[in-house]
């Protein structure tokens, strides 16, 4: 079993819809969570970068963050086709940096 | 601009040639890494440095060698022994590997490499 899962899609949408995207982990250490996009043919970016339980919000984007299930999430709302790409969320726990596979997301006009 | 440069982008290699894969970086940051990126694979370690003349092998060291002579330089040669080198490699650094508070990672643009 991989420490961390995503469903790597494709995720088709509808321009203005609002995506959900998904990771789930198997290890409670961990305690930082960021999601990174990668555009084809580049490096990641780093997007969001949370450490708690809860929430947090960035424009269009929200990361969101339940210990309790080993669950992370990353909103988009009002998508549009600039955001198709891959994403990526990422996990660390002490010296560890974990990624899961990506999900690619694409947004059509 | 402050960043992390890799060159060249596309790279096309013979069977059995090395390749050196070129990473620098101006951000001033202590620690760099080495990933691989396969489709449907996400990224897996290859090798990472938290300070100069010393790294650390990650996850799939095997077939590849680097070294830290710079702060600013991270470069990564692919060898023969590396049985299936075709892939997406990605240069990154943060400010030091140690992650307690949370330092976050950066990424360059990635280095194309096709073995022919």
């Amino acid at each position: 079993q991989k420490e961390v899962e995503q469903d790597p899609g494709p995720l088709s949408v509808p321009e203005g819809a609002i995506v959900s995207l998904n990771c789930t982990y198997s290890n409670s250490a961990f305690q930082y969570f960021m999601w990174y996009r990668q555009y084809s043919r580049k490096g990641p970016e780093l997007l969001m970068y949370t450490y708690s339980s809860g929430n947090k919000e960035d424009g269009r984007f929200t990361a969101q963050v339940d210990k309790s299930s080993k669950y992370i999430s990353l909103f988009i709302r009002d998508s549009q086709p600039s955001d198709s790409a891959t994403y990526l969320c990422a996990m660390i726990y002490g010296n560890k940096l974990v990624f899961g596979a990506g999900t690619i997301l694409r947004v059509k006009s | 601009d402050g960043g992390i440069t890799q060159s060249p982008k596309y790279l096309f290699r013979k069977e059995g040639q090395n390749v050196t894969l070129s990473c620098e970086q101006n951000l001033n940051h202590d620690a760099m890494y080495w990933y691989r990126q396969d489709p449907g694979q996400g990224l897996r370690l290859i090798y990472y440095s938290q300070i100069v003349n010393d790294f650390q092998k990650g996850d799939i060291a095997e077939g590849y060698s680097v070294s830290r002579e710079k702060k600013e330089s991270f470069p990564l040669t692919v060898t023969s022994a590396q049985k299936n080198p075709t892939a997406f490699y990605l240069c990154a650094s943060s400010i030091r590997v140690s992650t307690n508070s949370g330092n976050t990672i950066y990424f360059g643009e990635g280095s194309w490499l096709t073995v022919v």
